[in-house]
């Protein structure tokens, strides 16, 4: 098992679907989080969770609605998305907030595009 | 606030050369600085880490990186690039305390043979 394991790879869907990304951590690391990275762009972070409560939410439009069931789960649950939230979506785990050296566990991605 | 410029959005270096990637950051307490790359298709994979112990940082694939205070920058440099080095290389600050990182845009490295 990898670390940290994204699906679905790619996506493809229309403005009007609803879908969903899921990422899950295989390394006992109590924060997740789900960064957002266009081209030509810094990655920006968009959501963090700390032992299943959300303790970042940065300034993300509710179209992206976060779901994290438990500290190895984590799931990014999209509708009504625009062209423009086109992007790959990357989801990492860190130990834990407290005391963080800040060392991020990346999944590979889930590389949306919106019709 | 804390902030990350890469200067530099592409390098290109020949084969054997050395590879030098500029970063500088902008933090208000101590930071945390990271390299990371990322390979076509892949997600991002942690090369090096300063913590505020030494300040020359060794990482894999013989790549290293200083942190001066002064001159705020975190430079990650390799003697002798390989054709596998090629790929987007992204410097990051972690305000001590904290857990928001912040990324830079990336640089990516060409690598000629």
């Amino acid at each position: 098992e990898t670390g940290v394991t994204q699906t679905p790879r790619h996506l493809v869907m229309g403005m009007t679907n609803k879908k969903s990304l899921k990422c899950e951590q295989h390394l006992g690391h109590n924060a997740m989080y789900w960064y957002k990275q266009s081209a030509k762009k810094p990655l920006e972070l968009m959501f963090v969770y700390s032992l299943e409560e959300r303790v970042e939410n940065n300034s993300v439009p509710s179209r992206f609605s976060p779901e994290c069931p438990n500290s190895s789960h984590l799931f990014l649950h999209l509708h009504t998305l625009q062209p423009e939230d086109s992007a790959l979506y990357l989801c990492a785990s860190s130990l834990g907030l407290a005391g963080n050296t800040g060392e991020l566990f990346f999944g590979e991605g889930s590389r949306l595009t919106v019709l | 606030a804390q902030s990350v410029t890469q200067l530099g959005s592409h390098v290109s270096v020949s084969e054997g050369a050395l590879v030098l990637l500029r970063c500088n950051y902008s933090s208000s307490v101590p930071p945390y600085l990271f390299w990371y790359v990322q390979y076509p298709n892949q997600g991002l994979q942690l090369l090096l880490k300063y913590t505020s112990a030494a300040t020359l940082v060794k990482g894999i694939n013989g790549f290293e990186a200083e942190f001066k205070k002064s001159e705020t920058s975190f430079h990650l440099t390799k003697p002798s690039a390989h054709m596998s080095d090629a790929a987007e290389y992204f410097c990051a600050v972690l305000n001590t305390g904290g857990f928001k990182t912040i990324f830079g845009a990336g640089t990516r490295l060409f690598v000629k043979a």
